[in-house]
Formats: structure tokens, C-alpha cells, sequence
């Protein structure tokens, strides 16, 4: 079964700074991975996908994360923070094993921004 | 597009009560999952459905049953609520491709 590790909880990053959420997967096919964020009070959002083709994948919000096959990983990366990007993110991936077509997901990053 | 809908959206429940929760989705999806949320464990998988009128176990089914006996609604029963229940439930569909999975608001349960 797939799953997937995200490392620190909690992140801090000063505004300006350079924003990194580490994700790590395991999976037994070759898998879909997926960020997603959660302001406050919402549901998830998908922030960007990657299914095939080219391994670095621009998303919304100036986000983007790389599919590094031999790392089995997918950072998440932004240049520059904004207040705006407080929220908590998560990872997922899926594969599409016979009987298997579900979605899992990382434990989150909340992400504090600070002025 | 109204997408993923789920009613209701707060509930507070005492000890043994049941309710259902309700998930709608209007883009004709194949698959629909129930999730919870708690703090520092992510969302996890309850039940979730392949299409109309199937069901399977996600990794914390106990407690909880589901329906799908139409394709666009996917329902989440507790028989008998327990405090453990008190969660975030959100209920998410996505296409055969996974090209994305849509979520709903999510529905605050507490149980007293």
C-alpha cells in the first residue's frame, strides 16, 4: 500500500524567505503525488499535481515541487513567502493498483509565516 | 458548480446518539471517500465507494457504515457515537483518472 512522510509538523518561515515541505512516498507502482492546502476553516485545495511527463510541476500561488523517482520524493517549494501562505499543507499520492484506487495522505505541515 | 456539498456542517451529538452525514457531489465522479481529520494525524481514510452501490473499508472504518445507493451521494453513519468520534469529517470525489480529487467543507462533529 502506498503512503507518504512529511517531517516537522510545524514550519516557520520569515516573509520573503524560501518555503521547502519535504515529501516522501512509498508506493509500488509508479504513483500520482499531490500537494494540497487548508486555510482555516476549509476544505483542501489542490495546490499542484504530478501524474506524468515532466518531474517539476508549477502550481497556484507561485508553488512548485519536483518528482524525483530515485529520491521517492516531492518537495514542495516556493521562492519567496507571503503572509498569505499560512495554511496547512499536505502531501498525498495514489496508485492504481487493481482494488487499490484510494488517496493517502501525509500528516501536514502548518506553516507560520512571520512578518 | 456547487461540486463536492456536505450537510451538515457543525452537529453536536451526545454519547450513543446516531446521525448520518450527507455528501453530494454533482460532477458525475466515480469515486467518493470519507475522511476524518484530528490534530497531527493528517486525514484518514474511513469508507469510500468506486461507484454506485459499492463500499469499501478505508484504515479507521470502526464505528462508522456508508451508502451509495445513487451515484452522486455518499452517506457516513454513526450507529452509536462515541467521544472518539469528535473529529472534522470531509468527503472528497474524483474522477476514474485521479486527475483531482475535490473536497468538500468539511463537517465538525462533536461528541459529548
Amino acid at each position: 500500500a502506498q503512503s507518504v512522510t512529511q517531517l516537522g509538523s510545524h514550519v516557520s518561515v520569515s516573509e520573503g524567505a524560501l518555503v521547502l515541505l519535504r515529501c516522501n512516498y512509498s508506493s509500488s507502482v509508479p504513483p500520482y503525488l499531490f500537494w494540497y492546502v487548508q486555510y482555516p476553516n476549509q476544505g483542501l485545495q489542490l495546490l499542484l499535481k504530478y501524474t506524468t511527463g515532466a518531474t517539476l510541476v508549477k502550481g497556484i500561488n507561485g508553488f512548485e515541487a519536483e518528482f524525483k523517482k530515485s529520491e521517492t520524493s516531492f518537495h514542495l517549494t516556493k521562492p519567496s513567502a507571503h503572509m498569505s501562505d499560512a495554511a496547512e499543507y499536505f502531501c498525498a499520492v495514489s496508485d492504481f493498483s487493481r482494488g487499490n484506487n484510494r488517496l493517502a495522505f501525509g500528516k501536514g505541515n502548518q506553516v507560520v509565516v512571520i512578518p | 458548480n456547487a461540486g463536492v456539498t456536505q450537510t451538515p456542517k457543525f452537529r453536536v451529538l451526545k454519547t450513543g446518539q446516531s446521525m448520518t452525514l450527507l455528501c453530494a457531489q454533482d460532477m458525475n465522479h466515480e469515486y467518493m471517500y470519507w475522511y476524518r481529520q484530528d490534530p497531527g494525524m493528517g486525514l484518514r481514510l474511513i469508507h469510500y465507494s468506486v461507484g454506485e452501490g459499492t463500499t469499501a473499508k478505508g484504515e479507521v472504518p470502526d464505528g462508522y457504515n456508508v451508502s451509495r445507493l445513487k451515484k452522486q451521494n455518499f452517506l457516513l453513519g454513526l450507529e452509536s457515537a462515541a467521544p472518539s468520534q469528535t473529529s472534522v469529517y470531509f468527503c472528497a470525489s474524483c474522477g476514474v483518472f485521479y486527475t483531482e480529487a475535490f473536497f468538500g467543507q468539511g463537517t465538525r462533529l462533536t461528541v459529548v
